[in-house]
C-alpha cells in the first residue's frame, strides 16, 4: 500500500516568489494535516482539513493557505516568501480529525 | 503556544542498553504518540496512546500515557545502531484538532 506521498520533494525558491506544495493521503483516509518544521524543531502546525473543510489553522500568516480536493488530495500555497519560511513541510493523512497521523517523506524548501 | 518538552535533549548509549525519555506539558491530552525521524526524511509513527496510565509495546519500544495526562514516556530496550535518529512525543488535546510536538530527543548508538 502506498503511504502519503508528497511533491516535489526539493524546492529552491526565491524571495517573494508563490509556491504550491502536493500531499496525497493514505487510500482511505479523509483528514490531511500540514506542519512545517525548521531545522533542529519539531513540526508545527499549520493546517487540518477533512472532508474538503479546514478543520484547524495554526499560528501562521495569512500568506500560508490550503485547499483539500474530492479525492481528498491537497495542496499547501504559501505566498511572498520570506527567508524564514525555508523548512521542511510535511503533510500527514489520518482517518479522522483526532486519530493518529501518518507523515510523508516532506518537501524540503529552500527561500533564498 | 503549546510547549512539550523533551528530556533528555541528546543521548549516547551502548549498544545493548536500554533507553528512557520523557514527555511533559503544561496541559492535558487525550491522545499521545511517539515518532522517530531520520535525517531529511519524514516521521515515523512508532506508537499511539489513546487513555490515562496505558501502556503499550511495539517490539523492543514500550511508551505509557502518563496518569495526570500531562505526560509521556518511551523505553526502548537492547538498542541497536539502527534505533538511531530524532524521537519526539506529539500531544492531542480533546478540543482542537492539532497535534502540538516536543523538542525532540537525539538517539545516538554506539556500537
Amino acid at each position: 500500500d502506498a503511504g502519503v506521498t508528497q511533491s516535489p520533494t526539493h524546492l529552491i525558491k526565491t524571495r517573494g516568489q508563490q509556491v504550491t506544495l502536493r500531499c496525497s493521503p493514505i487510500s482511505g483516509h479523509k483528514s490531511v494535516s500540514w506542519y512545517q518544521q525548521v531545522l533542529g524543531q519539531g513540526p508545527q502546525f499549520i493546517f487540518q482539513y477533512y472532508e474538503k473543510e479546514e478543520r484547524g489553522r495554526g499560528n501562521f500568516p495569512d500568506r500560508f493557505s490550503a485547499r483539500q480536493f474530492p479525492n481528498y488530495s491537497s495542496e499547501l500555497n504559501v505566498n511572498a516568501l520570506l527567508l524564514g519560511d525555508s523548512a521542511l513541510y510535511l503533510c500527514a493523512s489520518s482517518t479522522g480529525t483526532n486519530t493518529e497521523a501518518f507523515f510523508g517523506q516532506g518537501t524540503r524548501l529552500t527561500v533564498v | 503556544g503549546q510547549q512539550l518538552n523533551q528530556s533528555p535533549q541528546s543521548m549516547f548509549i551502548q549498544e545493548g542498553e536500554d533507553v528512557s525519555m520523557n514527555c511533559t506539558s503544561s496541559s492535558i491530552f487525550n491522545t499521545w504518540l511517539w515518532y522517530k525521524q531520520d535525517p531529511g526524511e519524514g516521521p515515523v509513527l512508532l506508537i499511539a496512546l489513546y487513555k490515562a496510565g496505558e501502556l503499550t509495546s511495539n517490539g523492543r519500544l514500550t511508551a505509557q500515557f502518563g496518569i495526570t495526562r500531562k505526560d509521556s514516556f518511551l523505553n526502548i530496550s537492547a538498542s541497536i545502531p539502527s534505533d538511531v535518529g530524532i524521537y519526539f512525543c506529539a500531544g492531542q488535546r480533546r478540543t482542537g484538532n492539532q497535534f502540538y510536538f516536543g523538542t525532540g530527543t537525539s538517539l545516538t548508538v554506539i556500537p
